[in-house]
């Protein structure tokens, strides 16, 4: 079976930096998504990792390691509006098919 | 990016009855699209796989009887939840991807909140 685990909730203060970790056991391995998704909203596309290392795209960076079923979401200089369900997603093979995790709620206060 | 549409966005209906919730993919040709449902505070739950001229791919666990998907053309695929019970009120999400299997990219409609009364 697939298992991804993240922290169910973090908070954080508006201009710092958080971390959301994730971890993975799952029957193969070929990429590792993170999604962000608003309350009562459908998920959208942050980033996408299949080899080892930071990939970094704004004020948003991901982070793998496959040798350790482990990858985290890095937030820079948070807004208000990162207020939201971070989800870490894996696809075990070459099918399409992902498994999400239960999501990271992040709350992002003044 | 590209655009996945759905409709409706809500839909309350009575239990007993059927309803169609579509998803469509309107600047590419989605060659595989996905159901998922969520329920309050839990993640996306995969239902079923759809490839464009082929019968879906459902998860364990769900009655395709129940949740009939059609995916006719390379830009719609329909979920049609038969006899609707109050258990099934959920948010349902479709995702539509194209290109190569190895990196396709889902792009995630915004969501059918259904209400079964």
């Amino acid at each position: 079976g697939q298992n991804i685990d993240q922290p169910t909730e973090m908070t954080a203060t508006e201009g710092a930096i958080v971390q959301i970790n994730c971890t993975y056991q799952t029957s193969g391995f070929n990429g590792l998504f993170w999604y962000q998704q608003h309350a009562g909203e459908a998920p959208t596309f942050l980033s996408y990792n299949v080899l080892d290392g930071l990939e970094e795209k704004g004020r948003f960076s991901s982070f793998l390691s496959r040798s350790k079923g482990y990858s985290y979401l890095l937030l820079k200089e948070l807004q208000m509006k990162d207020s939201a369900s971070y989800l870490c997603a894996v696809r075990p093979g070459g099918y399409q098919k992902v498994t999400f995790g239960t999501g990271t709620k992040l709350q992002v206060i003044p | 990016g590209a655009v996945v549409s759905q409709h409706p966005s809500w839909v309350i209906c009575k239990s007993g009855t059927s309803v169609k919730i579509e998803c469509r993919s309107l600047d590419f040709q989605a060659t595989t699209m996905f159901w998922y449902r969520q329920f309050p505070k839990q993640s996306l739950m995969l239902m079923a796989t759809s490839n464009e001229g082929s019968k879906a791919t459902y998860e364990q666990g769900v009655e395709k009887d129940k949740f009939l998907i059609n995916h006719a053309s390379l830009t719609l695929s329909t979920l049609t939840v038969t006899s609707a019970h109050p258990e099934d009120s959920s948010f349902y999400i479709c995702s539509a991807s194209g290109g190569r299997a190895e990196f396709s990219e889902q792009y995630f409609g915004p969501g059918t909140r259904l209400t079964v009364t």
